[in-house]
């Protein structure tokens, strides 16, 4: 379980603040990604990262901000946030992108927003 | 655009007994991954058993293994010998062999063990 590590695990911030989130993988691997989990909604995949560079932008509102500085460490930098996202954020990473690799998770960051 | 479909909220199952958790998916697409992960509360994600779709023999990992219908689009799980650590969300999920990005997963069935 200590493959991909999140910090925080648990955040709350009100609506004008500026938080981010951190996302750590010690697997060697070069895809990252970050999940938005609702409660009874699935999944919904938000940013890819591949080889650092940015390959999926899924329609998420500019409120979030990804970086990658390197393959090992993701970023998802968090401003003027809205009650609805309120969520558990998961970072994943896989070997490369191609779809025969499993991604693994980390534990998730549990953002509230008030 | 493809879609995955878990039917069953939530499921219970004695210890020891055998359950089955159902999935079906909507895809045009022949070559495609199918994936059930495991999430136990406040614990990470992790994957219990894959299939290729290209792969007519069922995916088996110890007391896990799918039922795969490519035809009626339908991959269920039989967890046998349940026991009390199997209790958790259960995703099923499809990835495109094309589209190598998406994971997309279902709604998720909440698996209840009872001793």
């Amino acid at each position: 379980e200590t493959g991909v590590t999140q910090t925080p695990r648990h955040l709350v911030m009100g609506m004008t603040n500026k938080k981010s989130l951190k996302c750590e993988q010690h697997l060697g691997h070069n895809a990252m990604y970050w999940y938005k989990q609702s409660a009874k909604k699935p999944l919904e995949l938000m940013f890819v990262y591949s080889l650092e560079e940015r390959v999926e932008n899924n329609s998420v509102p500019s409120r979030f901000s990804p970086e990658c500085p390197n393959s090992s460490h993701l970023f998802l930098h968090l401003h003027t946030l809205q009650p609805e996202d309120s969520a558990l954020y998961l970072c994943a990473s896989s070997r490369d992108r191609r779809s025969s690799y499993e991604q693994y998770f980390g534990p998730g960051t549990r953002l509230t927003v008030t | 655009a493809q879609t995955v479909t878990q039917s069953q909220p939530e499921m219970s199952v004695q210890e020891a007994e055998t359950v089955t958790l159902s999935c079906t998916y909507d895809t045009s697409e022949s070559d495609y991954y199918l994936f059930w992960y495991k999430q136990p509360p406040s614990r990470q994600m992790i994957l219990v058993i894959r299939q290729e779709a290209y792969k007519q023999q069922n995916a088996t990992e110890n007391r896990f293994s799918v039922n795969f219908q490519k035809a009626a689009k339908s991959f269920s799980l039989k967890i046998s010998d349940s026991q009390l650590g199997d209790a958790a969300m259960y995703f099923c999920a499809y990835r495109s062999a094309l589209d190598t990005d998406k994971l997309i997963f279902g709604t998720g069935t909440r698996l209840q063990v009872f001793p």
